[in-house]
């Protein structure tokens, strides 16, 4: 069965220093999101992206995050200076159509 | 805003017992419904879908869920839970009229005794 694969599956980084985040959607998926989850708090959406352009995001992907889809196949959330508070498990998803999503098994990142 | 409830943070029943997990949503006259379960460290899995048609919905692993429109839930259900059953199981929610995001609710631990 098709997977979304997200790597690395944990990234501890420097507060301050920037992270990429990096996401293979399912092949024939257009629709591309990313969400978090802190720990012990419900999973949140962050963004969503289609026709090489974000359609959707919110209140928390503010001006320090990005996403990219670099190429054809990959789908990259940047986070260019790090905060404590952005430790969380980050989601990948795509999906075919509007409401099919499909999650990859996450990244951990932990801001020290 | 958009807004999904599972109101017990906590389950725990016997093995072989039944299950019932709760699910309210707010409003919306569109809702595209899931439940997905999450092991410790892991992914996301989806259990199952409801988008329309029969509000009884069947999914993986034995589990069922079913629409309740007029009362705005959807609680997932399980007749024999078994030990591997044990993770944390959340309700989410996608309103047409907002978009495509997925709202979660916060989240319900599944505890299995034997």
């Amino acid at each position: 069965e098709p997977e979304v694969t997200q790597t690395p599956s944990h990234q501890v980084t420097q507060m301050g220093q920037e992270v990429i985040l990096r996401c293979v959607p399912i092949s024939n998926h257009l629709y591309f999101y990313w969400y978090r989850q802190i720990l012990g708090q419900k999973v949140e959406f962050l963004v969503s992206f289609y026709n090489n352009e974000i359609s959707e995001k919110s209140e928390i992907f503010d001006d320090q995050f990005s996403v990219e889809r670099p190429d054809g196949s990959n789908f990259t959330l940047k986070i260019r200076s790090t905060k404590l508070e952005d430790s969380a498990m980050y989601f990948c998803a795509s999906s075919p159509e509007t409401y099919g999503y499909t999650f990859g098994s996450g990244t951990r990142l932990t801001v020290v | 805003a958009q807004s999904v409830t599972q109101p017990d943070i906590h389950i725990t029943v016997s093995e072989g017992a039944s299950l019932e997990l709760r699910c309210n949503y707010s409003y919306g006259a569109t809702p595209y419904l899931f439940w997905y379960v999450q092991s410790p460290g892991q992914g996301l899995q989806l259990l199952l879908k409801y988008f329309s048609g029969d509000t009884l919905v069947q999914g993986i692993k034995g589990f069922e869920a079913e629409f309740k429109r007029s009362q705005s839930s959807f609680n997932l259900r399980k007749p024999s839970v078994h030990w591997s059953d044990a993770a944390e199981y959340f309700c989410a929610v996608a309103f047409m009229e907002y978009g495509n995001k997925l709202v979660f609710g916060a989240g319900t631990i599944l505890r299995v005794k034997s």
